[in-house]
């Protein structure tokens, strides 16, 4: 138990469907992550959140939005993916000192996509 | 750039082997971690190294900061079953780049 939740573990959806995956994390950090995970290649980053900010977007496509409500909850709205979307998706939390984090990145289990 | 060189990409050892994995970058950094991510669960942070030259232990699990900053290794002593897994360094300047990971094989 790492302190940071995810849901849904496995999500299965088809190009046309619209779905979130959720992140949690009960750890009093500031700062968020989404990251992507594929086989046999290096955790890709895509979104970082610093007190709710949006601060980096790594060229990230459209069809996937991220949205941030408070520090606590990151969720990724998921539309129009294609199959090479398939990966684990890894939230992750750190803290933030004077605007940058400090390194420790704090992971949740991850959420397993599969778009066919 | 400040892509990360980890190697090697696995590894199968037998159970009491001690395992040495590295990585390389051709940019320095001012932090490097060493995560494992067991099958199915996400990484976890496993050791931290914040100065160049630092030289860590976690119980079997030791770490150094490369002096130059480009690279850092970790070994393990005694190798379990339970170590089995992927070992991902990450490096940090502004923000964290990670390896593309250590297939940890042992057998018992």
């Amino acid at each position: 138990e790492t302190g940071v939740t995810q849901t849904p573990r496995h999500l299965v959806m088809g190009m046309t469907n619209k779905k979130s995956l959720k992140c949690e994390q009960h750890l009093g950090h500031n700062a968020m992550y989404w990251y992507k995970q594929s086989a046999k290649k290096p955790l890709e980053l895509m979104f970082v959140y610093n007190f709710k900010e949006q601060t980096e977007n790594n060229s990230v496509p459209s069809r996937f939005s991220p949205e941030c409500p408070n520090s606590s909850h990151l969720f990724l709205h998921l539309h129009t993916l294609q199959p090479e979307d398939s990966a684990l998706y890894l939230c992750a939390s750190s803290k933030t000192s004077g605007g940058a984090n400090t390194g420790e990145l704090f992971f949740g289990e991850g959420s397993r996509l599969t778009v066919l | 750039g400040q892509q990360l060189n980890q190697s090697p990409q696995s590894m199968f050892i037998q159970e009491g082997e001690d395992v040495s994995m590295n990585c390389t970058s051709s940019s320095i950094f001012n932090t490097w971690l060493w995560y494992k991510q067991d099958p199915g669960e996400g990484p976890v942070l496993l050791i931290a190294l914040y100065k160049a030259g630092e030289l860590t232990s976690n119980g079997r699990l030791t770490a150094q900061f490369g002096i130059t900053r480009k690279d850092s290794f970790l070994n393990i002593s005694a190798s379990i079953p339970s170590d089995v897994g992927i070992y991902f360094c990450a490096g940090q300047l502004n923000d964290m780049r990670f390896g593309a990971g250590t297939r940890l094989t042992v057998k018992p």
